[in-house]
């Protein structure tokens, strides 16, 4: 079974809109973490954000905002005010601590394109 | 200055021949990893050693080996390679070997198999 799904393939915004990345994600772990990466165009990885099981907060850092609801199992991302910079595909990815394995499982990606 | 970074970054190739990727840190990290990312984006984990011991060992071709030399290296040695071994191939790093730990990635090295 798929542990972190990111529905949307691809998105196209217009510059200055308000975007959000959809990520659920499956576990029967109590205590999981789960991040935020981007992959500009020209390929590296970026982290952006980890989050812990224990805390529901809703986290924001500048145009980045994160919505983490484990009654939907879902961490969602919004970019506020879309820019150019933004285009790059972004990957939700889950930890469990109790798979003893520790392993980064990655979604599919969602291609954010930005349009000027 | 960089702190992940692999060697070469692009690398094409025949078929059946055999080639390494290197990968170093520089950031005094514990754990390092392979990634493969194929032609569609999505990313599999291969390979994550800890203190130079191998921890996770993927469903991954024999074909595959990564060797450790020290902390500070994780290289990826591919016998045979076949045409789907075409992708980006990512090594990455954390701190330690923890469910929490944020990781660093390198660059990239994207195989082309012909």
């Amino acid at each position: 079974a798929q542990k972190v799904t990111q529905a949307q393939t691809e998105i196209s915004v217009v510059e200055k809109e308000d975007v959000t990345l959809d990520c659920v994600y499956e576990t029967r772990d109590t205590t999981y973490y789960l991040f935020w990466y981007k992959q500009p165009p020209s390929g590296e990885l970026v982290f952006l954000i980890r989050r812990n099981s224990f805390d529901e907060q809703n986290e924001i850092s500048g145009r980045y905002s994160w919505n983490f609801q484990k009654s939907t199992s879902s961490f969602n991302f919004t970019i506020t005010a879309s820019q150019v910079v933004d285009s790059a595909v972004y990957f939700c990815a889950l930890s469990e601590e109790g798979a003893g394995s520790y392993q980064l499982t990655f979604g599919k990606g969602t291609k954010l394109s930005v349009i000027p | 200055d960089t702190a992940v970074s692999q060697t070469p970054k692009y690398l094409v190739t025949q078929m059946g021949n055999d080639k390494s990727i290197k990968c170093e840190q520089n950031l005094g990290h514990d754990t390092m990893y392979w990634y493969k990312q194929d032609s569609k984006k999505f990313l599999k984990i291969m390979f994550s050693y800890n203190n130079k011991e191998l921890i996770i060992n993927e469903t991954v071709p024999n074909r595959f080996s990564p060797k450790s030399p020290d902390k500070a290296h994780l290289n990826l040695h591919i016998n045979s390679l076949e045409l789907g071994d075409s992708a980006v191939y990512f090594c990455a790093s954390s701190q330690g070997w923890a469910p929490d730990n944020e990781q660093f990635f390198g660059p990239g090295t994207r195989l082309t198999v012909l």
